[in-house]
């Protein structure tokens, strides 16, 4: 299958300091992907549908000027956490297809943020 | 709006046994249904994308059904062994959206040897 590479794959950063993300589809161009967070022992939830060449589209209730996103290419996507909190800290996993909407999605390995 | 339960949260079976995870979702105008599983700490891996004109798909010891009339699809581990034991996650991408996927909350599988 398609491959998805996140990096870093677990990050520590201090409060209020911002933390980058960055989400590659190897071998597809991706005009669309996705990103999810994921708490403990929970399942995941979408944050935000990032478009190559424009705006990201939040889901209710993800705060736009904490989570940027921006995709500046076919094949990459990043999530920039402004200002992080410790409630900030989570599990945050990328998603792309290599299609239309209704393909296989595939997903990156994710990122352990921690803020202390 | 869209919701996905999976059912049992979680499972501890002795190794070598069949099992079914249950997956269901409120709202059947779905484009797909995707079972992927995840280790943890670690990322999903996908296991079966089921279109939703399709009733089932195969993949070596997996097989995942969908009934999409009744919301349900499963998911049937054969022969289970030790490194199956992760959580399962299964997700729906609803026609009225650009692709992005409802997941359920999982289930944890722990396999004995």
């Amino acid at each position: 299958g398609a491959v998805v590479s996140q990096h870093p794959s677990w990050v520590i950063c201090k409060s209020g300091t911002s933390v980058k993300i960055e989400c590659r589809s190897l071998d597809f161009q991706a005009t669309t992907m996705f990103w999810y967070r994921q708490f403990p022992k929970q399942s995941l939830m979408l944050m935000a549908t990032s478009n190559e060449g424009s705006k990201a589209t939040y889901e209710q209730g993800v705060e736009k000027d904490k989570f940027l996103i921006n995709h500046a290419s076919l094949t990459l996507s990043t999530l920039t956490v402004t200002s992080a909190h410790p409630e900030d800290s989570s599990f945050y996993i990328c998603s792309a297809r290599d299609g239309a909407a209704y393909t296989e999605a595939f997903f990156g390995q994710g990122t352990r943020l921690t803020v202390v | 709006k869209q919701e996905v339960t999976q059912i049992p949260a979680a499972l501890s079976v002795p190794e070598g046994e069949n099992l079914v995870l249950n997956c269901s979702f409120t709202d059947s105008a779905i484009y797909n249904l995707q079972w992927f599983r995840q280790d943890p700490g670690k990322g999903l891996t996908s296991l079966l994308l089921i279109q939703s004109s399709q009733r089932e798909q195969t993949s070596g010891r997996l097989n995942a059904s969908l009934d999409k009339s009744s919301g349900r699809s499963t998911l049937y581990i054969a022969a289970s062994q030790p490194g199956d034991s992760a959580t399962y996650l299964c997700a729906v991408s609803s026609s009225s959206n650009t692709g992005k996927l409802i997941f359920g909350q999982g289930t944890t599988l722990q396999v004995k040897p």
